[in-house]
Formats: structure tokens, C-alpha cells, sequence
């Protein structure tokens, strides 16, 4: 079953900071962030195992709590770079490799 | 850095055509994945592989199939195309914790 993602969508300007959530039924190994901008391929952003551990790319931040089987996206001072649309993809056992993806929030960064 | 080759951007085919997806990855990764992309659904998974000669359904294998003959060679196959199948198609390269490497996609129009 795939993971329930939100917003659907949220406008920024410049320097603005925004979460991103992602929530599962299931229970978590992990979780990825993708990015993807217009007509290009997802691109990895991070995974977080399961132990509620944080991590971060450029101001780019995320956390993951296995108990409520959520993890959140924190877009920090946000840059014009940032548009796109995200997704949060979740695996289920240790040895899965496999994703289920959200439906992606998009995120546009106005000037 | 691990490159996931599709062979086509763009295809148009007819509605009953057998068409052949062909997605090449060059770092000797077990893992391969075909998903579809359609909006607001974000990827939906249709076929994986952990291995050569190796396959596993996903969430949406009817009207599909997979053959990975090499392991760097994952191929998705559309028994008899029909236009609820026009999609934006994802394959997908994974080993260990470094997240999925997408190839840039191919758009699939059937009419």
C-alpha cells in the first residue's frame, strides 16, 4: 500500500521553510526522499533507517519516526533550486529493496 | 557514479502492438525495478528483479511481463498495448543503502 504524502502542493518564496510529510500504514525498515524536477528523472536525496535518526542534504533535512511509521521533509531557507516535485518512498523489511511511493508534493520557490 | 539507460524518450504505438522497454544499468547492481509514473500517483511498482532470471511482481503486473536475461539488462514488456497503459515508464538500479538511481524515463503514448 502506498504512503499517504502531505501537502499535494505549497507555494514558497525565497527563504521560506516548509515540511513535507509521509505516513504509512505499515510498519518501516526506511524511508527515501526523491526529488524531481520537471521532465528529468527522481533523483535520491536521502534514506533514513529505522531508529528516528536525521539527516540532511544542503538545507535539505528529514526525520523518521518508526513507532508512528511517519517521516518528515524540512525544506530550510528555501532556494529557487528546491522546486520540484518530492517523494517519499518506503521499504518494509531489511532485505526488501523495494518501494512504495507517495503520490509527491510539489514545491515551487518563487523569487 | 551508477547510469540506468533507457532506450527511448519517446514511443507512440498502437493499441494491440507488443512493445519492448529496454533499460541497461552499468554498475553490476542485483536490484532492478520498472515503475510507472502517472499524475497524481505518484510510482507504482510493476516489476522487480533481485537477480538474473530472477523476477517478482509488483503492485500492477497485469497486462505485463519482465525478462532479465543479463543482470545489467532489465526489460519491460507489454503483452498487447492498450491505451490505459500510456504512461511515463521508470526503471530503476538499486544496491545496499544508496537509494534507487532512475534512468531518465521513457513517455509511452498508445493509441
Amino acid at each position: 500500500q502506498q504512503p499517504v504524502q502531505s501537502p499535494q502542493a505549497v507555494i514558497l518564496r525565497e527563504g521560506e521553510d516548509a515540511v513535507i510529510n509521509c505516513s504509512s500504514s505499515k510498519a518501516l525498515y526506511s524511508v527515501h526522499w526523491y526529488r524531481q524536477k520537471h521532465g528529468e528523472a527522481p533523483v535520491f536525496l536521502m534514506i533514513l533507517l529505522k531508529g528516528g535518526e536525521q539527516k540532511g542534504h544542503e538545507k535539505i533535512s528529514a526525520s523518521f519516526n518508526e513507532k508512528k511509521q511517519q517521516s518528515s521533509l524540512y525544506l530550510t531557507a528555501s532556494q529557487l533550486s528546491y522546486s520540484g516535485t518530492y517523494f517519499c518512498g518506503t521499504e518494509s523489511g531489511s532485505n526488501d529493496y523495494k518501494l512504495s511511493f507517495g503520490a509527491g508534493t510539489t514545491v515551487t520557490v518563487r523569487a | 557514479d551508477v547510469k540506468v539507460t533507457q532506450s527511448s524518450r519517446y514511443l507512440v504505438k498502437r493499441t494491440g502492438e507488443k512493445v519492448f522497454l529496454e533499460c541497461v544499468q552499468d554498475m553490476d547492481h542485483e536490484n532492478m525495478f520498472w515503475y510507472r509514473q502517472d499524475p497524481g500517483l505518484g510510482l507504482r511498482l510493476i516489476y522487480f528483479s533481485y537477480d538474473v532470471k530472477m523476477k517478482e511482481k509488483g503492485d500492477i503486473p497485469e497486462g505485463y511481463s519482465v525478462s532479465r536475461e543479463k543482470k545489467e539488462r532489465f526489460s519491460l514488456i507489454l503483452e498487447s498495448a492498450s491505451t490505459n497503459q500510456t504512461s511515463m515508464y521508470l526503471c530503476a538500479s538499486y544496491r545496499g543503502r544508496s537509494g534507487y538511481t532512475f534512468g531518465s524515463g521513457t513517455r509511452l503514448t498508445v493509441v
